[in-house]
């Protein structure tokens, strides 16, 4: 029963370029919503998030964007950059819940 | 500052084998869990613990069991081992539950192969 689902497994994008990295999630109780950056033989290391109160937060080159009724988030990383190549893991929690699930990954690669 | 450290990196059991997997976290983080890692499914939570000497089950707990006997150290021990968790295995930390205090931060992982 995947909650959460990364329909992507790979992304492949030019240096420069927006990358856009797509989360569907399925239970209407997750309330709080995390990107996570994976590189080869380290463990994920948290990106963003976004409270379900808000439908955009940004951080620098990253924004998330949430769609409440659709039940969809989405990484925008603008400009990419080569160092952005790893995999990206959307997770999600319901409010006040040790239950954080995560989806599939996705893995880009910008190429320079 | 270490963060979360996990030992062993790697290892290699053969069925019906048991062994322990060593977190530990200097971050004096309350709430501490290991997850799995398999292709194509994401992460998947095994265990869980909301403080010292407390232990919850997770998504898929079967097979395994953990203890939390100090704060900082949470151990992930499988009795006997199947060729089905043959994985990658994380282990992770975090402040508390409800918005930003819930942020995970991870290990470097323990992959497990079991012959």
């Amino acid at each position: 029963d995947q909650q959460v689902k990364q329909n992507s497994p790979s992304l492949s994008v030019q240096e420069g370029r927006i990358s856009i990295l797509n989360c569907d999630y399925t239970n209407s109780m997750f309330d709080y919503f995390l990107w996570y950056k994976k590189y080869p033989a380290e463990g994920p290391t948290f990106l963003i998030s976004i409270s379900s109160i808000k439908d955009k937060n940004e951080d620098g080159r990253f924004t998330v964007f949430l769609n409440k009724s659709a039940k969809h988030l989405s990484l925008h990383i603008v400009p990419s950059q080569p160092g952005d190549s790893a995999v990206y893991f959307c997770a999600a929690t319901p409010y006040n819940n040790n239950d954080m699930r995560f989806g599939a990954g996705t893995r880009l690669t910008v190429k320079p | 500052n270490a963060g979360v450290t996990q030992t062993p990196k790697f290892r290699v059991l053969k069925t019906g084998q048991s062994m322990t997997l060593l977190c530990a976290q200097d971050m004096n983080h309350e709430y501490m869990y290991w997850y799995r890692q398999d292709p194509g499914m994401g992460l998947r939570l095994i265990h869980y613990s909301v403080g010292e000497g407390t232990t919850a089950k997770g998504e898929v707990p079967d097979g395994y069991n953990v203890s939390r006997l100090k704060k900082q150290n949470f151990l992930l021990g499988l009795e006997s081992a199947a060729p089905s968790q043959t994985s990658v295995y994380f282990c992770a930390s975090s402040w508390g539950l409800a918005g930003e205090l819930n942020v995970l931060t991870f290990g470097a992982g323990s992959r497990l192969t079991v012959l």
